[in-house]
């Protein structure tokens, strides 16, 4: 099955900076990348996706590149706010299927005012 | 906006006793999920359900763990023996055929003592 490996664990960026977070998988048939925004006690929610056969995707501040040869995918935060502090679930899945998704162990990023 | 909703939020019982967990998916969804969250950990695959049936499970979806759908709107998580391990927040979600995003439910945090 599906193995997606995340990294880092844990994140800490002064406010302003930017934050990389990186995602790896395994089966070469997942074709869709959510990325999920979970706060303290409240349920994941989708902060952006990318399918397989586009590279990048932009959403003002949040920016997710995927490299399908390498099998890996990327979260760009810029211009943090203490806001955007949270953990960060990549996700991998085949879409147009009910198959699961396959999360990540999750990104504790810390905006720092 | 449509959202998926999860009863009890909170739910505490006895080791051995039986939890019935219930959640109301979207209403036009067709494809429905049980995730689990151990404090600190990443969220995992319990089972996923179409088609009034199980579709795929994971090795955590022992003998101990049943699924539903009753009444054609809510969908339930039933764990038959509670053992202190199964203390998690589970979160149910729900996508429309088709679709790539599933939406999460804010979860109910299941406490076994």
């Amino acid at each position: 099955g599906e193995n997606v490996e995340q990294h880092p664990s844990t994140l800490s960026v002064q406010e302003g900076d930017s934050a990389v977070i990186k995602c790896t998988y395994s089966d070469s048939a997942s074709n869709y990348f959510p990325w999920y925004k979970q706060e303290l006690g409240k349920r994941p929610q989708l902060i952006i996706d990318i399918r397989s056969n586009v590279g990048e995707k932009k959403d003002q501040r949040i920016a997710v590149t995927l490299n399908k040869t390498a099998k890996h995918f990327s979260l760009h935060i810029t211009e943090t706010q203490p806001e955007d502090s949270a953990v960060y679930f990549c996700a991998a899945s085949i879409r147009d299927t009910g198959n699961q998704f396959y999360f990540g162990t999750g990104t504790s990023l810390t905006v720092i005012p | 906006e449509p959202e998926v909703t999860q009863t009890p939020s909170h739910q505490v019982t006895q080791m051995g006793q039986e939890v019935i967990l219930r959640c109301v998916p979207i209403s036009n969804h067709l494809y429905f999920y049980w995730y689990r969250q151990i404090l600190g950990q990443k969220v995992e695959f319990l089972v996923s359900f179409y088609n009034n049936e199980i579709s795929e499970k994971s090795e955590i979806f022992d003998d101990q763990f049943s699924v539903e759908r009753p009444d054609g709107s809510n969908f339930t998580l039933k764990i038959r023996s509670t053992k202190l391990e199964d203390s998690a927040m589970y979160f149910c979600a729900s996508k429309r055929q088709g679709i790539g995003e599933a939406f999460f439910g804010q979860g109910t945090r299941l406490t076994v003592v």
